[in-house]
């Protein structure tokens, strides 16, 4: 069945450097993929999305491209802020019309100034 | 505003007594969903409805029900909570089916001992 593999974490790192979560995927035909983030004591918000192989998905200076090649939809930023801080979820959307959601288990961001 | 509301936002029960946590969401959404949130786990879905008086189970409904008489409004019900079932609990929204974002609401801490 379909499925997310994610980076796991905790992921610690200094204000300005840069970041990589890894995600791959494991679906039949060709999901929407998506990167969720979920800020302390708060419920997850979309951060970007990808509906197509190839398609770039930015926001807030994240971006992820969907590689049908590889099956991955890795999370990028080129400089962390102590606000990013949070815990990120890759996920894909099943292609039966239903729009249910497969997460992958999270990983955790701290930025330490 | 456009939200997703959950109540209670924390609850300590005890094992067989009946709960019901309410989920409402003010944007006219179709689709609605709960998840549980669990550490190494990321969230698994439990039910989902695509539409009014439509339910269906996701990866984890035993020991749950929901109903979904109104548009609006999605409630969980735990008929007889067991520890088990003591978990970070999230109710989303979305337009329809597809790649279409997902709006989370705050979660429901769980506790049932």
């Amino acid at each position: 069945g379909d499925s997310v593999t994610q980076m796991e974490g905790p992921v610690t790192l200094s204000e300005e450097a840069f970041l990589t979560i890894n995600c791959t995927y494991t679906a039949t035909g060709y999901p929407s993929l998506f990167w969720y983030v979920q800020y302390p004591g708060e419920g997850l918000q979309l951060l970007l999305k990808a509906t197509k192989a190839d398609d770039k998905g930015s926001n807030k200076g994240f971006e992820a491209t969907y590689r049908k090649e590889t099956t991955s939809f890795h999370l990028e930023k080129g400089s962390v802020q102590v606000s990013d801080s949070a815990v990120y979820f890759c996920a894909l959307s099943d292609l039966t019309g239903a729009n249910n959601l497969f997460f992958g288990t999270g990983t955790r961001l701290t930025v330490i100034p | 505003e456009a939200q997703v509301t959950q109540n209670p936002r924390y609850l300590i029960t005890v094992t067989g007594k009946k709960l019901t946590v309410t989920c409402s969401q003010n944007m006219n959404h179709e689709y609605m969903s709960w998840y549980r949130q669990d550490p190494g786990l990321g969230l698994r879905q439990i039910y989902y409805s695509m539409n009014v008086e439509v339910t269906d189970k996701g990866d984890v409904p035993e020991g749950y029900k929901v109903s979904r008489k109104e548009k609006r409004n999605f409630p969980l019900i735990l008929e007889s909570p067991s520890p088990n079932q003591t978990s970070l609990y999230f109710c989303a929204s979305s337009y329809k089916g597809g790649s279409y974002e997902q709006y989370f609401g705050p979660g429901t801490r769980l506790t049932v001992t």
